[in-house]
């Protein structure tokens, strides 16, 4: 099975600041990852596909980077509406999840 | 406007069993496939089973095999997931999600909120 994992598990930033997730697979995967973005209680929503596409919905502070094994997703000036717990997926075999790394406010 | 409502969630007892439904909305149901995957506590998601569009092909996670069955029925606009010999491990927050490529290379475009199955004695 192919190991997804997120670092840093928790990431305190201030409204303002950019925020910096990372996402690395147990081997290589081209750029077969999504991002979501959950929020307490809500449904997950996908935030970028194919490492670096954006979906329909999410602001241009929202960037995704990599490929093969390590990936980024960038928030470059978090807002409120952002604070929220993000997971990485990659769906170049059958799809595994990271654990998820929570974005909460400093 | 796509939506995916679960329902079906409960207090289960080991052993014990639960169907879970998901109604979807706002798209063509039978062009889509369609997946459930779920977030126990303390832990990262987890895809758990997943139908092509016609519901000729099934497919699941090692975690479920030969426990879990899902189905859908197009006329209807319902997936199903039929979960026999639950265990304390199955327990978490079961979501439906449209899922957008071919299995097993595919991800997922659109969530329900999801529904609680929790085992327990």
């Amino acid at each position: 099975e192919m190991v997804v994992t997120q670092s840093p598990a928790t990431l305190s930033v201030s409204p303002g600041e950019r925020a910096t997730l990372s996402c690395r697979t147990s081997q290589s995967i081209s750029s077969s990852l999504a991002w979501y973005q959950q929020k307490r209680g809500q449904a997950p929503r996908l935030v970028i596909f194919d490492a670096s596409t954006r979906a329909a919905g999410f602001p241009a502070r929202f960037s995704g980077s990599g490929s093969g094994t390590e990936f980024t997703l960038t928030i470059s000036s978090l807002q409120s509406e952002d604070f929220a717990v993000y997971y990485c997926q990659q769906y170049s075999n059958w799809p595994t999840f990271g654990q998820g790394t929570k974005v909460e406010i400093k | 406007e796509v939506q995916l409502v679960e329902s079906g969630g409960d207090l289960v007892q080991p052993g014990g069993s639960l169907r879970l439904s998901c109604e979807a909305s706002g798209f063509t149901f039978s062009g889509s496939a369609m997946s459930w995957v779920r977030l126990a506590p303390g832990q990262g998601l987890e895809w758990v089973s997943g139908i092509s569009l016609s519901g000729r092909s099934t497919y699941y996670a090692d975690s479920v095999k030969g426990r879990f069955t899902i189905s859908r029925d197009n006329s209807k606009g319902t997936v199903y997931l039929q979960m026999n010999s639950l265990r304390v491990e199955d327990t978490a927050v079961y979501y439906c999600a449209r899922y957008t490529g071919s299995y097993p290379r595919g991800l997922f475009d659109y969530w329900g909120q999801g529904t609680l199955v929790a085992v327990s004695s």
